[in-house]
């Protein structure tokens, strides 16, 4: 069974850092792209970047909403992804959610609060 | 970025009553590859959003066949052949062809 589980979430003051994590099982996370979509409170969805699998060179990509701000890696060895947020700002309140190559399994989110 | 439109917003319908879900993109969807990278999710209130369909016309596994998509190029839809009380929630469609964006959410709800 495919299933993608993020952490890491939590209050955190503005300008301040997180980083979240996507852990997966259930299918060869080394094969697969990794992207990551948010939610802010009662709004749409929207993604906030990927990476890719090393066999395409492992680069990450991302919205231009977050670009300099967020960084995503990946762990083959634990088949983890992790998305680094810093510079945190209110408007990146949001349910953060990962999900695998095809966008077919997402996992249940972590929710990323930015307040003072 | 590619803008996805979908109508109605929100969607008030009957038990056992068809609905319908259309969306529109700014560019077409169709790849070089043949394929037409269009899907559509569901989200229940307090969920992740569900996979339903994808490349336009293809149900996810699980999914019930009342559940159907169509269209091709920039035009799009979904059709709930008979509303059940659990196809209650948001409907998002999505495209794929580039950086994902979504349609802005049709919210059903049973009447």
């Amino acid at each position: 069974e495919v299933r993608l589980v993020e952490s890491g979430g939590g209050l955190v003051k503005p300008g301040r850092s997180l980083r979240l994590s996507c852990t997966a099982s259930g299918f060869t996370f080394g094969d697969s792209a990794v992207s990551w979509f948010r939610q802010a409170p009662g709004k749409g969805l929207e993604w906030v970047g990927f990476i890719r699998s090393a066999t395409y060179g492992g680069t990450a990509e991302y919205a231009a909403s977050v670009k300099g701000r967020v960084t995503i890696s990946r762990d083959d060895s634990k088949s983890i992804s992790y998305m680094q947020m810093d510079s945190l700002k209110s408007e990146d309140t949001a349910v953060y959610y990962c999900t695998d190559y095809s966008y077919a399994y997402w996992g249940p989110g972590t929710l990323v609060t930015v307040s003072s | 970025d590619i803008v996805m439109t979908q109508t109605p917003l929100s969607l008030s319908v009957s038990p056992g009553q068809p609905a319908s879900i259309s969306c529109k993109s700014s560019q077409s969807l169709l790849h070089s590859d043949g394929k037409t990278y269009l899907y559509w999710y569901l989200q229940r209130p307090g969920q992740s959003p569900h996979l339903l369909v994808y490349d336009v016309s293809s149900r996810f596994s699980g999914v019930p066949d009342r559940f159907s998509g169509s269209g091709s190029g920039t035009d799009f839809t979904l059709k709930i052949s008979r509303l059940e009380a659990e196809d209650v929630g948001v409907y998002y469609c999505m495209q794929g062809i580039q950086f994902p964006t979504f349609g802005q959410g049709t919210n059903v709800e049973v009447k």
